[in-house]
């Protein structure tokens, strides 16, 4: 099975703080996303790689970044933490670049900033 | 550009009885088209997908979904709904023009009465 494990489930963090969020697949996917989910809104893209140092902006990168200096690992950076990035966070991974192939889910990173 | 609605908000039914979510989408050609589901607190699973073919794609823990090019839709049933089925539901939508562009909709959280 696909395993994509996000290390931090719960953060309480406080405005102004740096934040990463790490997720780590183990199936030598090239393809890792990072989405944010709010009630209401669903699953918005805030960064895409498609493979090792590679990255594109989704639909809200505005005050995040990433880092993908190996293949299994992506990070999500929040450089000045805000109360508005107070949310669910959900990596995932995918094999090869077809849009019709799975996306694997982790569990989810709970950021409350405070 | 692609877009994905789940008109309904939050669904209750029945244990034992039928369920049908529903998903529009708008896209020029054919969509890729995703069911995911998503237990409380956990990352979203594949449920199903559609890319070509037949237009009843049948899934995991016993759904269904049936594309219907002339409405635009994709919606997924389950003949008879079991307690644990509880949980969010995503539909989204993917374009072969873009490895990243997957849309989600906003989801339909589907709450079972005994």
């Amino acid at each position: 099975d696909v395993k994509v494990t996000q290390s931090s489930r719960y953060l309480v963090k406080r405005t102004g703080e740096k934040v990463f969020l790490e997720c780590v697949q183990d199936m030598d996917h090239e393809n890792m996303f990072w989405y944010r989910q709010d009630p209401g809104l669903g699953l918005r893209l805030i960064y895409f790689s498609y493979d090792v140092k590679m990255k594109e902006k989704g639909d809200i990168p505005e005050g995040y970044s990433v880092s993908r200096e190996k293949k299994e690992r992506f990070s999500l950076i929040l450089e000045s933490a805000s109360t508005n990035q107070t949310s669910m966070y959900l990596c995932a991974s995918r094999h090869g670049g077809d849009p019709g192939n799975t996306i694997y889910f982790g569990e989810g990173s709970w950021l409350t900033v405070v | 550009a692609q877009s994905v609605t789940q008109p309904d908000i939050h669904i209750t039914v029945s244990e034992g009885a039928s369920l049908e979510l529903r998903c529009n989408y708008s896209y020029g050609a054919t969509p890729y088209l995703f069911w995911y589901v998503q237990s409380p607190g956990q990352g979203l699973q594949l449920l199903l997908k559609y890319f070509s073919g037949d237009t009843l794609v049948q899934g995991i823990k016993g759904f269904e979904a049936e594309f219907k090019r002339s409405q635009s839709s994709f919606n997924l049933r389950k003949p008879s709904v079991h307690w644990s089925d509880a949980a969010e539901y995503f539909c989204a939508v993917g374009a072969d023009s873009s490895a990243s562009k997957i849309i989600f909709g906003s989801g339909t959280r589907l709450s079972i009465r005994p």
